[in-house]
């Protein structure tokens, strides 16, 4: 199975503040990385697909880029509704897999 | 809008068996590979099983291999994951999710979940 490494597993930011998540996996993944946002209690939402696509209704302040096992998702300028738990996911082979999180905080 | 509709959670016994059930609506549910993704409480996202378009082709985690069944019903609009031989650790939330990717999981909808708690 491929393994995705999220970091940091936790941050801490302010209204406003650039913010940036990275993703690594374990092999080379080309360009099938998705990332999602889930917020308590709630289901995830797709992000990002295939590394750098925003999916339809998601504010232009997210983005993603990388390709093969280095991958990053940045929030330029963090709003309070972006409070939220973000995992990376690879799909280039079966077990689909997900990174462990990253928990996003308001400082 | 697309809307996946789980049910069929609840409390059961270690070694019973459950099934959830997934309906969906407001898209070509027979065009989409479907997949059951599940969330420990205070965990991260784990992957289940996922079924070909068809219902052709299944694959299974290893951890739901030979005790998990997922299948579907294209005239009913509705996936199904057939749990038996429960453990404790298979306690979690359990999500549908199509996949605009079919087979490989490009999850772009999710149902609200189902909670299955396995508990003597």
């Amino acid at each position: 199975d491929f393994q995705m490494t999220q970091s940091p597993s936790s941050l801490s930011a302010s209204v406003g503040d650039r913010v940036t998540i990275t993703c690594q996996a374990s092999q080379g993944i080309q360009k099938y990385l998705n990332w999602y946002q889930q917020k308590p209690g709630k289901a995830p939402k797709l992000l990002i697909y295939d590394a750098s696509n925003l999916e339809t209704g998601v504010p232009s302040r997210f983005s993603g880029s990388g390709f093969g096992t280095d991958f990053t998702l940045t929030i330029s300028s963090l709003q309070p509704e972006d409070i939220a738990t973000y995992y990376c996911q690879q799909y280039h082979n079966l077990p689909p897999t997900f990174g462990q999180g990253t928990k996003l905080e308001i400082k | 809008q697309v809307q996946l509709v789980e049910s069929g959670g609840g409390v059961v016994q270690p070694g019973r068996s459950l099934r959830l059930s997934c309906v969906a609506s407001g898209f070509s549910f027979s065009s989409y590979g479907m997949h059951w993704v599940r969330q420990a409480s205070g965990k991260g996202l784990e992957w289940v099983a996922v079924i070909s378009y068809d219902g052709s082709n299944r694959y299974y985690a290893d951890s739901a291999k030979g005790r998990f069944t997922i299948s579907r019903d294209n005239s009913k609009n509705t996936l199904y994951l057939q749990m038996n031989s429960l453990r404790v650790e298979d306690t979690a939330v359990y999500y549908c999710a199509s996949s605009r990717s079919g087979w490989y999981g490009l999850f772009d909808n999710w149902g609200q979940g189902a909670l299955v708690t396995v508990s003597s």
